[in-house]
C-alpha cells in the first residue's frame, strides 16, 4: 500500500512566520502534489512537482513555495504566513500524471 | 472547460438502503477518472480508477460505472460505516492536473 506521511496533522503558527509543511512518499512516486482544502471550495492546488528539484505552480501559488531535493519529499513552505492560509492541508503522490493520486491525512493549519 | 459536477450534495439513507451518487464530466479524451472516500479530518482515500466507458469496478458495496458523460458510484445495502463525503476527479485534458467534483457526503441511518 502507498503510504503518504504528512510531519503534523495540527499545527498552529502566528502571522508573519515562516511555515514548513513536509511530506513524504514511500513508493518511489515520480509526481508529488499539494493541495489545500476548504468548506464550499473543495480541494485547490498549490503546487506540484513531476521530478526532482522541478517544480509547476498549481491554481493558487500566491504566498507559497515548494522544495523537493529528494524524491520521496515534497516540503511547501508559507514564506509569510496569513490568516487566510487557515486551512487544511493535504499532500499527494502519484506514479505517473494520470494515474490515481494516493493522499495523506492531511495537515490542519491555523494561523493566528 | 473541462468540469467535473457531483450529485446530489447529501445524501441521507438509512441502513440498507441502496442508492447511487452521480458524477458528470466534461473532459475531451478522458484519461481515466477517480473515485475516492474522505471521512472527516482524514484525506481522500483512493478506491477506483475507470478509463473506458461500460467498464465497472466493485468494492464490497461499492460499484463504480462509467459512461461517455457520467459516472455512478453505487451503495448497496450501505452501513454507517459507509457514511462519508465521496469525492470523483478527472485528469485535465491539457496538464492531467485533477479536478475534482464537490463531493457528495453520505450519511447512513442505522
Amino acid at each position: 500500500d502507498v503510504k503518504v506521511t504528512q510531519s503534523s496533522r495540527y499545527l498552529v503558527k502566528r502571522t508573519g512566520e515562516k511555515v514548513f509543511l513536509e511530506c513524504v512518499q514511500d513508493m518511489d512516486h515520480e509526481n508529488m502534489f499539494w493541495y489545500r482544502q476548504d468548506p464550499g471550495l473543495g480541494l485547490r492546488l498549490i503546487y506540484f512537482s513531476y521530478d526532482v528539484k522541478m517544480k509547476e505552480k498549481g491554481d493558487i501559488p500566491e504566498g507559497y513555495s515548494v522544495s523537493r531535493e529528494k524524491k520521496e519529499r515534497f516540503s511547501l513552505i508559507l514564506e509569510s504566513a496569513s490568516t487566510n492560509q487557515t486551512s487544511m492541508y493535504l499532500c499527494a503522490s502519484s506514479l505517473g500524471v494520470y494515474q490515481p493520486q494516493h493522499f495523506g491525512d492531511g495537515t490542519r493549519l491555523s494561523i493566528l | 472547460e473541462d468540469q467535473v459536477t457531483q450529485s446530489p450534495e447529501a445524501l441521507r439513507l438509512q441502513e440498507g438502503e441502496s442508492s447511487s451518487l452521480n458524477c458528470s464530466y466534461t473532459v475531451s479524451g478522458l484519461r481515466g477518472l477517480f473515485w475516492y472516500r474522505q471521512d472527516p479530518g482524514k484525506g481522500p482515500e483512493f478506491l477506483f480508477t475507470l478509463y473506458s466507458a461500460g467498464e465497472e469496478k466493485e468494492k464490497e458495496r461499492l460499484k463504480a460505472t462509467l459512461t461517455k458523460k457520467e459516472s455512478f458510484l453505487h451503495i448497496t445495502a450501505p452501513k454507517p460505516e459507509d457514511s462519508a463525503t465521496y469525492l470523483c476527479a478527472a485528469p485535465r485534458s491539457n496538464t492531467g492536473k485533477l479536478i475534482f467534483g464537490q463531493g457528495t457526503t453520505l450519511q447512513v441511518k442505522p
